[in-house]
C-alpha cells in the first residue's frame, strides 16, 4: 500500500512566522502535490513536483515555496505566515507508471495562524 | 483556476438507501477520479475512470466516465453508517497536466 506521512497532524503557528511542512512518500512515486483543503472550496493545489529539484507552481502559490531535494520528500514552506493561510494542507503523489493521476494522499496537516 | 461542479453539496440519507451524486463541467476532460475522506483525514481514491462511457465498480460503489466527457456520476448501493464522509470529484481536462476538484458532496446516513 501506498504511504504518504506528513509530519505534523496539527500546527499552531503565529503570524509571521517561517513555517516547514514535510511529506514523505514510500512508494518511490515521481510526482508529489501540496494542496489545501477549505469548506465549499475544495481542494486547490499549491505546488507540484515531477522530479527531485523540480517544482511547478500550482493555481495557488503565492505566500508559499516548496523544496524537493529527495525523491521521497516534498516540504511546503511558508515564508512568513498570514492568518489567511489557517486551513487543512494534503500532501499526495502519483507515479508515472500506476497511473499520473491517480493521486495518493496523507492524512492532512491543519494548520492555524494566530 | 477551473472548478468542477459536484452536487449535491449535502445528503441525508437512511441506512439502506442508495446514493448519487455528480460532477459536471464545460469542459472535456480525459480522467476522472473519485475520492472518500472520512473526517480528520486525507482524501482515498475509490475508483479511477479513463474512458467515455466506462462504467467501474468497487464493492457497492460504482462509477461511470459519461459519454460527452463533461461528467461523471458515483452511485453507492444500500449505504451503511461508515459510508459517512465527503465524496469529491476530480478530473484531468483535455488539455491539462493536473487534477481539479469538486467541491465535495457531504454524506450523513441515519441508521
Amino acid at each position: 500500500d501506498v504511504k504518504v506521512t506528513q509530519s505534523s497532524r496539527y500546527l499552531v503557528k503565529r503570524t509571521g512566522e517561517k513555517v516547514f511542512l514535510e511529506c514523505v512518500q514510500d512508494m518511490d512515486h515521481e510526482n508529489m502535490f501540496w494542496y489545501r483543503q477549505d469548506p465549499g472550496l475544495g481542494l486547490r493545489l499549491i505546488y507540484f513536483s515531477y522530479d527531485v529539484k523540480m517544482k511547478e507552481k500550482g493555481d495557488i502559490p503565492e505566500g508559499y515555496s516548496v523544496s524537493r531535494e529527495k525523491k521521497e520528500r516534498f516540504s511546503l514552506i511558508l515564508e512568513s505566515a498570514s492568518t489567511n493561510q489557517t486551513s487543512m494542507y494534503l500532501c499526495a503523489s502519483s507515479s508515472v507508471a500506476g497511473g499520473i493521476y491517480e493521486q495518493y494522499f496523507g492524512p492532512g496537516t491543519r494548520l492555524t495562524v494566530t | 483556476g477551473q472548478q468542477l461542479n459536484q452536487s449535491p453539496q449535502s445528503m441525508f440519507i437512511q441506512e439502506g438507501e442508495d446514493v448519487s451524486m455528480n460532477c459536471t463541467s464545460s469542459s472535456i476532460f480525459n480522467t476522472w477520479l473519485w475520492y472518500k475522506q472520512d473526517p480528520g483525514e486525507g482524501p482515498v481514491l475509490l475508483i479511477a475512470l479513463y474512458k467515455a462511457g466506462e462504467l467501474t465498480s468497487n464493492g457497492r460503489l460504482t462509477a461511470q466516465f459519461g459519454i460527452t466527457r463533461k461528467d461523471s456520476f458515483l452511485n453507492i448501493s444500500a449505504s451503511i453508517p461508515s459510508d459517512v464522509g465527503i465524496y469529491f470529484c476530480a478530473g484531468r481536462m483535455e488539455y491539462g497536466n493536473k487534477l481539479v476538484f469538486g467541491a465535495g458532496t457531504i454524506l450523513r446516513v441515519k441508521s
